[in-house]
């Protein structure tokens, strides 16, 4: 497709599990943002690649989430031992660049049991 | 401490009729502004953008308004569709940050 894909769409895991989230960004986009989405919130920042280089990661709540993309397309947001307050959406955009719209896709909502 | 607020949940609006949403910010470093419209269980889309250097834009039936010395900007859609029913998100962009800051949103819902 031509948008960006994340999969899965849902996930449920019990606390204390490993959860792997993935985004496909539109091809050719060189900027991927993870952001995470509590309930009644806006789309809270989590990181920023350029290409496979990690920019920034200052969003990212804790040591227990890691991001990357490593050959500068896919990118994989891994959340270890999972807690209750990690329930969120976490969305993936892309851009052309670090700036201006970003293209979302449909985001991977996470339960947390 | 939150750069972008939406003060509003939620508005009702009925059909045909003028739907204004607000937003305001703290950042005066950023360097524009976009909207984005949700709908449950898909990712926010782009609406419409606006430069910090314009004070409006017009987008069909979108028109974003900017006021830099109050930092202030406001959405209004008109005429005002049952498909406009949805959440909607300011968002600002530039100032020293990656990506966008945005508000907690306003659930616009268009009466028939």
């Amino acid at each position: 497709g031509a948008g960006v894909s994340q999969s899965p769409r849902y996930k449920v895991a019990k606390r204390g599990q490993d959860v792997a989230l993935r985004c496909d960004p539109i091809s050719g986009h060189v900027s991927l943002f993870w952001y995470q989405q509590a309930l009644g919130q806006g789309p809270e920042f989590l990181t920023y690649f350029q290409n496979e280089a990690q920019l920034d990661k200052s969003g990212l709540p804790s040591d227990r989430f890691f991001a990357e993309r490593p050959e500068g397309s896919v990118s994989t947001l891994k959340i270890q031992r999972t807690q209750q307050e990690d329930s969120a959406v976490y969305l993936c955009a892309s851009s052309l660049g670090a700036h201006g719209e970003l293209f979302f896709g449909e985001g991977s909502r996470l339960t947390v049991l | 401490d939150q750069q972008v607020k939406q003060n509003s949940p939620s508005l009702s609006v009925q059909e045909g009729r003028i739907s204004i949403l607000n937003c305001d910010y703290t950042n005066s470093m950023f360097d524009y502004f976009l909207w984005y419209k949700k709908y449950p269980a898909e990712g926010p889309t782009f609406l419409i953008s606006i430069s910090s250097i314009k004070d409006k834009n017009e987008d069909g039936r979108f028109t974003v308004f900017l006021n830099k010395s109050a930092k202030h900007l406001s959405l209004h859609i008109v005429p005002s569709q049952p498909g406009d029913s949805a959440v909607y998100f300011c968002a600002g962009g530039g100032g020293g940050a990656d990506g966008l800051t945005f508000g907690k949103g306003t659930h616009l819902i268009i009466q028939p």
